[in-house]
């Protein structure tokens, strides 16, 4: 049982390194999402997709890019790398609209020197 | 616009007694769905409760209930006989049903029990 992957765990970027954060669900969810966790804070919402080919911003979207192929994946890329996007980044998928829980990634930690 | 307000930042309680979270909520929709969610020291997020609009029951669960109160815009979480298993820190968080499933979560309270 799966559930929602999210790869690298760790990551350490040099200031205006790019890199993509992996996310894949093998349960067919349509929607996906990513949020962000800064140190002692709450999630924020940074992009989210209703299904494959369909994305649209969150709360935070500056300086990510995401993508949905397929329904299975949903990459975040980050360009120019600043150590303001240093911070905790959790994918999260969905059943469909209110069916229940989100289930959330174990969560990739990135810094960003 | 959603928005959800956890004022208690850190709570510390010795084991065994009862301690209460407290959530404050603000939408205009109608329609709409409360969630908590745990997050322990090893960093995942639990699902812990989703609770529709329309649904003002309170909801017990073992040690775990659930007092929401549309009135005053309130979806407190109650804790009884805490133990220190207990310690992480909750979430709760809101959808409008405008809102596309998009969760709104509150900055979280960080509950500590102590043996």
């Amino acid at each position: 049982n799966a559930g929602v992957t999210q790869t690298p765990k760790f990551r350490i970027l040099k200031i205006g390194q790019s890199m993509t954060l992996q996310c894949a669900q093998d349960m067919n969810h349509n929607y996906m999402y990513w949020y962000r966790q800064d140190p002692g804070m709450g999630l924020k919402l940074i992009y989210y997709s209703v299904g494959a080919g369909i994305t649209d911003k969150g709360e935070v979207p500056n300086g990510y890019n995401v993508s949905r192929s397929t329904t299975e994946d949903f990459p975040l890329r980050l360009e120019l790398a600043a150590p303001s996007q240093t911070s905790v980044y959790f994918c999260a998928s969905l059943a469909g609209e209110y069916t229940g829980e989100l289930f959330f990634g174990e969560g990739s930690r990135l810094t960003v020197l | 616009a959603q928005k959800v307000t956890q004022a208690q930042t850190e709570i510390s309680v010795v084991e065994k007694e009862d301690v209460t979270l407290d959530c404050v909520y603000e939408t205009r929709d109608t329609t709409y769905y409360l969630f908590w969610y745990k997050q322990p020291p090893s960093g995942e997020l639990v699902f812990l409760i989703r609770r529709n609009s329309f649904d003002e029951q309170n909801e017990i669960s073992g040690r775990y209930s659930w007092n929401f109160q549309k009135s005053t815009s309130s979806f407190n979480f109650t804790i009884t006989a805490s133990q220190v298993v207990d310690s992480a820190v909750y979430f709760c968080a809101l959808s409008e049903e405008t809102s596309g499933s998009r969760l709104t979560f509150g900055e979280g309270t960080q509950l500590t029990v102590n043996p």
